[in-house]
């Protein structure tokens, strides 16, 4: 167990609506990272936050979005879905100090039909 | 762009013997590599990772070795098991704060 929780593990939805993907970072981690995982893909990095504050963007479209709450936990938002979104959306934190790891969480599978 | 890159998609071993993952990097500013083991319907686990100061480091039955002039990365996993069988990721993270993968490994241990 990673310590690092998101919710909810399976979502299916229409095209054109919108989702919210939960996670919880380990006890004490401060950055949190969104990556996009699709049909066996590698691990697209999305989004970074450290302690509330967005750090870094990878490829991440305008119709998502993301935040990390003052309790450390984060939300990424995904709006006018389109059936390519569908893909595993994994959450991962770490203490974000130089050289620590990341620590996933199981991932949040989306499917948009 | 793919600054990560893992050339061999699938890879099988005799269980017992040394499984060996290959990963290749472009940008000479990645200062720390890791690597991560995923098995179905799980996140990625966090194995081992070094630092571009060093050129080896080990933990019980795995070793990565970096060769920063080659600008490339192996995994050596000794002796192989069949619990190892899942599918192998490594990552570099430079001081963007960005960690970049690579589109993985999969390793099959044969018992």
């Amino acid at each position: 167990d990673s310590g690092v929780t998101q919710t909810p593990k399976h979502l299916i939805t229409a095209t054109g609506q919108r989702v919210t993907l939960r996670c919880s970072p380990r006890s004490g981690d401060l950055s949190v990272y969104w990556y996009q995982q699709s049909l066996d893909q590698g691990l697209q990095f999305l989004i970074q936050y450290y302690n509330g504050e967005e750090r870094a963007k990878g490829n991440i479209l305008e119709r998502f979005s993301a935040q990390q709450f003052p309790d450390l936990h984060s939300e990424l938002n995904l709006s006018s879905l389109e059936l390519g979104d569908s893909a595993l959306y994994f959450c991962a934190s770490s203490a974000g100090t130089v050289n620590s790891p990341l620590h996933f969480g199981n991932g949040t599978r989306l499917t948009v039909t | 762009d793919q600054q990560v890159k893992q050339n061999s998609p699938s890879l099988s071993v005799q269980e017992g013997r040394i499984s060996i993952l290959n990963c290749d990097y472009t940008n000479s500013m990645f200062d720390y590599f890791l690597w991560y083991k995923k098995y179905p319907a799980e996140g990625p686990t966090f194995l081992i990772s070094i630092s571009s100061i060093k050129d080896k480091n080990e933990d019980g039955r795995f070793t990565v070795f970096l060769n920063k002039s080659a600008k490339h990365l192996s995994l050596h996993i000794v002796p192989s098991q069949p619990g190892d069988s899942a599918v192998y990721f490594c990552a570099a993270h430079s001081g963007t704060y960005k960690y970049i993968f690579g589109t993985g490994t999969r390793l099959k241990v044969l018992a």
